[in-house]
């Protein structure tokens, strides 16, 4: 089945502890994207990158970095200089400059111990 | 700041009325998309509506755009309370140093009563 995969669904962090949050997709898609939701919120943009090897950063990237070395990988590290991180965060993929639809990830939700 | 603003926060109706979402942009876009989210999920893309196109329709859903007022409705006709989520409004703004960038609304929250 073609998708877009998130994990680990639940992730806890301790203080001052770096995590990597998985994004995998098998769709093909050139455009790959990570979003931020917090309770009762939208969704904020922290990284979105548009071909291998390149990315931008979104509206709140401070604290957090990432890489794309594949075209259907998008991992997230979420860095000890991201002071508040306990959030759901959620990847998603589309096909690239056209813009179509953007397919969704389930989401990991991420929690500071 | 966000680009897109739904309006309004939170709707509450009955099985069988009508649900209108509506969706406030700031700067020129490409296209506009609806998505829904049920909670602590994914979202789930609904229509895409191009800057040229006025009107669309997609099963009991139809999408309005103005571009000159900069702002976008949803309609759910004939509501189901399996309609219940959050309903996002996203914009590409594909041009200059937002190029590629899908930014979404704060959302919609519907609740469907039986």
């Amino acid at each position: 089945d073609g998708g877009i995969t998130q994990s680990p669904k639940y992730l806890f962090r301790k203080e001052g502890q770096n995590v990597t949050l998985s994004c995998e997709q098998n769709l093909n898609h050139d455009a790959m994207y990570w979003y931020r939701q917090d309770p009762g919120q939208g969704l904020r943009l922290i990284y979105y990158s548009q071909i291998v090897n390149d990315f931008q950063k979104g509206d709140i990237a401070e604290g957090y970095s990432v890489s794309r070395e594949k075209k259907e990988s998008f991992p997230l590290t979420v860095t000890s200089a991201q002071k508040n991180p306990t959030a759901f965060y959620l990847c998603a993929s589309s096909v690239g400059t056209t813009f179509g639809e953007a397919f969704f990830g389930q989401g990991t939700r991420l929690t500071v111990v | 700041s966000q680009q897109g603003e739904e309006d309004p926060q939170a709707l509450s109706i009955q099985e069988g009325e009508n649900a209108t979402m509506n969706c406030s942009y700031k700067t020129s876009i490409n296209n506009l998309q609806w998505y829904r989210q049920n909670s602590g999920r994914g979202l789930v893309h609904l229509i895409l509506i191009r800057s040229n196109e006025r009107e669309k329709h997609s099963g009991r859903l139809r999408v309005t755009l103005d571009t000159s007022k900069k702002s976008s409705s949803l309609l759910i006709t004939a509501s189901r309370a399996a309609d219940t989520a959050s309903y996002f409004c996203a914009t590409d703004v594909g041009g200059g140093t937002s190029y590629g960038k899908l930014t979404f609304g704060q959302g919609t929250i519907l609740t469907v009563h039986p």
